[in-house]
């Protein structure tokens, strides 16, 4: 079956800017969590969206957000970009929310801010 | 074989006093750690996290300590409240036989005595 799928797989964006990820789960997986990979914080967790809802979130401002769809879709959107959100944006699908699931993880969308 | 071990089932302090969970792990190859607190009859709320890059994450209250070399970490509550009494699991996130997997330990049961 096909796995998780990001798109786009880069991008590249101005200050101010503001920008849209995708994420398509593994079919059956209702649970997508975001996290934010960068080489100075390594990775860390933005949020996770199970059955449309928003169960946990991490420690980044408002200016990230994110939504889940009816088919599991997720979307992450960044808003007046900053040159620190440059980084690999990874997604990743369970099952169920995180609790003894395995987590598959998409290629990540590369977003550069210039 | 449980890659990741809370040894102290519970845990027992006194309100305004320091509470500090521990969590050992055997898989060098984890590359992100996350702390969850877990209320009675509600899911997982993620707490505070940290990247095998760093060796600490302060979030208020909470801080995570990581010790590489000892593959062991804990999290402090500072000052402790009565509210903080829950159970607390710490997971591990990385790659096992080629997919990302999140190992959660077995979780730790906190009283704060007021």
């Amino acid at each position: 079956k096909a796995g998780v799928t990001q798109t786009p797989r880069y991008l590249i964006k101005t200050r101010g800017q503001q920008v849209t990820l995708s994420c398509s789960p593994i079919s059956g997986h209702r649970s997508v969590s975001w996290y934010q990979q960068t080489p100075g914080q390594g990775l860390q967790f933005l949020f996770e969206y199970f059955s449309e809802t928003q169960r946990n979130k991490g420690n980044f401002p408002g200016r990230f957000s994110g939504r889940q769809f009816s088919n599991s879709r997720s979307e992450m959107n960044v808003s007046t970009l900053e040159l620190g959100d440059s980084a690999l944006y990874l997604c990743a699908s369970s099952l169920e929310p995180t609790m003894n699931t395995e987590a598959f993880f998409g290629q990540g969308t590369r977003l550069t801010v210039v | 074989d449980q890659q990741v071990k809370q040894n102290s089932p519970s845990l027992s302090v006194q309100e305004g006093r320091i509470s500090i969970l521990n969590c050992d792990y055997t898989n060098s190859m984890f590359d992100y750690f996350l702390w969850y607190k877990k209320y009675p009859a509600e899911g997982p709320t993620f707490l505070i996290s940290i990247s095998s890059i760093k060796d600490k994450n302060e979030d208020g209250r909470f801080t995570v300590f990581l010790n590489k070399s000892a593959k062991h970490l804990s999290l402090h509550i500072v000052p402790s409240q009565p509210g903080d009494s829950a159970v607390y699991f710490c997971a591990a996130l990385g790659t096992t036989s080629g997919t990302y997997k999140y190992i959660f330990g077995t979780g730790t049961r906190l009283k704060v005595l007021a």
